[in-house]
C-alpha cells in the first residue's frame, strides 16, 4: 500500500485566487491521479501526471485551469487557476501501487472553498 | 463514457441490521471495485471483483457482479456505527491502458444507528 500525504486539508479562497496543493507519497510510484468531487456529487478524474511529461488532461478539464507538476516519483502539485465559486470541491490526489494496479490508494484531499 | 449509478442515494439502518448497495454501470468493464469515504475525506479501497467473478467476500462484506445486468451489489452484514460512511462503486473500462482512470458511481450515504 501506499501512504499519501496532502495538504492543505483545507482552504477558503477569494475568486480569482489560485491555490496549489500538493501530495507526498511515501514510495515511488509511475502514476499519479488527480480527482475532483463536487459538493455532493460523486469523483470526476481531473488528469493523470506522469512523471516527466506533461500531464493528461480529461475531457472537460484544461491545462491553464488546472496546471500540474511532477518533479519526481513521489510528488505531485495540483494548482487551481482564477478560482470561482463553482471550483468550490474536494480535490482528491491518489495514486496505484504494489501488486494489485488496479487498486487506487487516496490521500486525505483538500476541501476547497471559493468566495 | 460510462457511468456508475447506486441506489439507493441514502440509507438509515439499526446497528446489527444489514446494509445492501447497488451500482448499475453502462459498458463493459474488466473489474468493479468498492471505496468507502468517511465525511468527505480520502476514499479507502474495500474490494474488487473482476469481470468473470460473480461472488466475493471480504470480512462482513459481500460484493456480487452480474455482468449481463451490468450491475453489482455490495452487502454489509451485521453493521456497526462504524460503517457510517459513503460507498462508492467504481469501473474501468474494459481495453483500457491505463490503470487508475476510475469511473465513479454517485454513491450511497449509509447511517447506521447505534
Amino acid at each position: 500500500s501506499a501512504v499519501i500525504s496532502q495538504k492543505p486539508s483545507r482552504d477558503i479562497c477569494q475568486r480569482g485566487t489560485s491555490l496549489t496543493i500538493q501530495c507526498q507519497v511515501d514510495s515511488q510510484v509511475t502514476m499519479m491521479f488527480w480527482y475532483r468531487q463536487q459538493p455532493g456529487q460523486s469523483l470526476t478524474l481531473i488528469a493523470t501526471a506522469n512523471q516527466g511529461s506533461e500531464a493528461t488532461y480529461e475531457s472537460g478539464f484544461v491545462i491553464d485551469k488546472f496546471p500540474i507538476s511532477r518533479p519526481n516519483l513521489t510528488f505531485s502539485t495540483l494548482t487551481v487557476s482564477n478560482m470561482s465559486p463553482e471550483d468550490s470541491s474536494i480535490y482528491l490526489c491518489s495514486v496505484v501501487s504494489g501488486p494489485h494496479p488496479e487498486k487506487l490508494f487516496f490521500g486525505s484531499g483538500t476541501q476547497l472553498s471559493v468566495l | 463514457s460510462q457511468q456508475g449509478e447506486e441506489d439507493p442515494q441514502a440509507l438509515s439502518i439499526q446497528e446489527g441490521e444489514n446494509a445492501t448497495m447497488n451500482c448499475s454501470y453502462k459498458t463493459s468493464i474488466n473489474n468493479l471495485q468498492w471505496y468507502r469515504q468517511n465525511s468527505g475525506r480520502g476514499l479507502v479501497h474495500l474490494i474488487l471483483i473482476r469481470s468473470n467473478e460473480r461472488e466475493k467476500h471480504s470480512g462482513r462484506l459481500r460484493v456480487t457482479l452480474d455482468t449481463s445486468k451490468k450491475s453489482s451489489s455490495l452487502l454489509i452484514t451485521a453493521s456497526r456505527a462504524a460503517d457510517t460512511a459513503s460507498y462508492f462503486c467504481a469501473t474501468d473500462a474494459k481495453g483500457g491502458t491505463s490503470y487508475g482512470k476510475l469511473t465513479f458511481g454517485q454513491g450511497t450515504i449509509l447511517t447506521v444507528h447505534p
